[in-house]
């Protein structure tokens, strides 16, 4: 079956650098999303794209945020300048379409730790 | 409340019963979803309800769906051990013009103990 993939599964970072979480969507879908979860909370969402744009984002996904779509099967997520406050496990996700029974299936995660 | 919340917070059952974990939400959604995440690990999708219907079977789950009082049900029937693990209703309100964002709840925690 068709699945999320996600590298790192792990990520360890000082303050300030910037880190790059890879995904690779099911291939046939053409919507995609990145959520996280500090530990112990919620998830929460962070963005969608849908046809090289950017279709939502929320509060959290500021200017240190970005994502792209560099090829016909990466979805990246990158964070400038890490803060201590971004180590949380980040998500991957994607859907087929936007309809109201589509699902969206996520991948294992990549956990980040800032230190 | 927030929007997406399930009670109980956790909850702890022998291997063989039936374990119910409710979500309540505030705003009006199109569909609401269920998933499963074992401890740190990732999200697995188990069955989404769409707004016009009321109650959905999957396996050993059954989920509801009560739109006029904006609450849901996941019922696992006959539990199993393996069946330890958080679970999280997740709701999706509308269209943004490109994919739709999920909402999740607090999540339950389940344990089944043998």
């Amino acid at each position: 079956e068709p699945e999320v993939t996600q590298t790192p599964s792990h990520q360890v970072t000082q303050m300030g650098q910037e880190v790059i979480l890879r995904c690779v969507p099911i291939s046939n879908h053409l919507y995609f999303y990145w959520y996280r979860q500090i530990l112990g909370q919620k998830v929460e969402f962070l963005v969608s794209f849908y046809n090289n744009e950017i279709s939502e984002k929320s509060e959290i996904f500021d200017d240190q945020f970005s994502v792209e779509r560099p090829d016909g099967s990466n979805f990246t997520l990158k964070i400038r300048s890490t803060k201590l406050e971004d180590s949380a496990m980040y998500f991957c996700a994607s859907s087929e379409g936007r309809g109201p029974q589509e699902t969206q299936y996520f991948g294992p995660g990549t956990r980040l730790l800032v230190l | 409340s927030q929007q997406g919340e399930e009670d109980p917070q956790a909850l702890s059952i022998q291997e063989g019963e039936n374990a119910t974990m409710n979500c309540s939400y505030k705003t009006s959604i199109n569909n609401l979803q269920w998933y499963r995440q074992n401890s740190g690990r990732g999200l697995v999708h188990l069955i989404l309800i769409r707004s016009n219907e009321r109650e959905k079977h999957s396996g050993r789950l059954r989920v509801t769906l009560d739109t006029s009082k904006k609450s849901s049900s996941l019922l696992i029937t006959a539990s199993r051990a393996a069946d330890t693990a958080s679970y999280f209703c997740a709701t999706e309100g509308g269209y943004t013009g490109g994919g739709n964002k999920l909402t999740f709840g607090t999540g339950t925690q389940l344990k089944v103990e043998l």
